[in-house]
């Protein structure tokens, strides 16, 4: 079967750095997508990786590894709008997204 | 204001009633989809539309229903609704199908009781 792991919720401090792990077993993989959505509104796009490796854009970050089936997400110098879920979502053989359940992310100050 | 609009934002509905949840998009994109998102759980598709004129059975189809009749609008209805229908559902659309980014509208909180 198809299955997606993140940690459910995680805490960190204002200023900070965070990493949010994703572990996925699909049919397939042609690429792995990180969303972010705050509470009660849509998610938008932070990251898509297909090969190895990470990639950086501005305060995120977003590191792949296939042969492990294992992504992260690094958010540096934490702001309190950072507070939202983040969605992990590989792609698999059939260009279906395959969505976890997604980390709460609360920053504290 | 470009993007995705859907309707109504919120609805409280009586099982067996019909429901159409609206999506409209004005960014031109071929590929349409409509999720469902409960708590606990990751979104998971409904149907999906690659281009107009076409439409694919997602994840979780049944009791739901779509159309694509211009490259625009992609309602969902629910048929004869049931309660394990409450749910926030969200639109999306993407440029060039599931390996480009999703642009979601803001969600259609429905309630069935």
């Amino acid at each position: 079967g198809q299955n997606i792991d993140q940690p459910t919720e995680m805490t960190a401090t204002e200023g900070a750095i965070v990493q949010i792990n994703c572990t996925y077993q699909t049919s397939g993989f042609n690429g792995l997508f990180w969303y972010q959505q705050h509470a009660g509104e849509a998610p938008t796009f932070l990251s898509y990786n297909v090969l190895d490796g990470l990639e950086e854009k501005g305060r995120f970050s977003s590191f792949l590894s296939r042969s492990k089936g294992y992504s992260y997400l690094l958010l540096k110098e934490l702001q309190m709008k950072d507070s939202a879920s983040y969605l992990c979502a590989p792609l698999d053989s059939n260009y279906q997204l395959i969505w976890g359940a997604g980390t709460k992310l609360i920053i504290k100050p | 204001i470009a993007g995705i609009t859907q309707a109504p934002t919120s609805q409280i509905l009586a099982a067996g009633r019909r429901m159409t949840l609206r999506c409209t998009q004005d960014m031109r994109h071929n590929a349409m989809y409509w999720y469902r998102q409960d708590l606990g759980l990751g979104l998971r598709l409904i149907h999906y539309s690659n281009t107009a004129g076409t439409t694919g059975k997602g994840e979780v189809p049944d009791g739901y229903s779509v159309s694509r009749a211009n490259t625009d609008d992609f309602p969902l209805t629910l048929a004869s609704a049931v309660p394990s229908q409450t749910s926030v559902y969200f639109c999306a659309s993407s440029e060039t199908g599931e390996t480009g980014e999703l642009f979601f509208g803001e969600g259609s909180r429905l309630t069935v009781l």
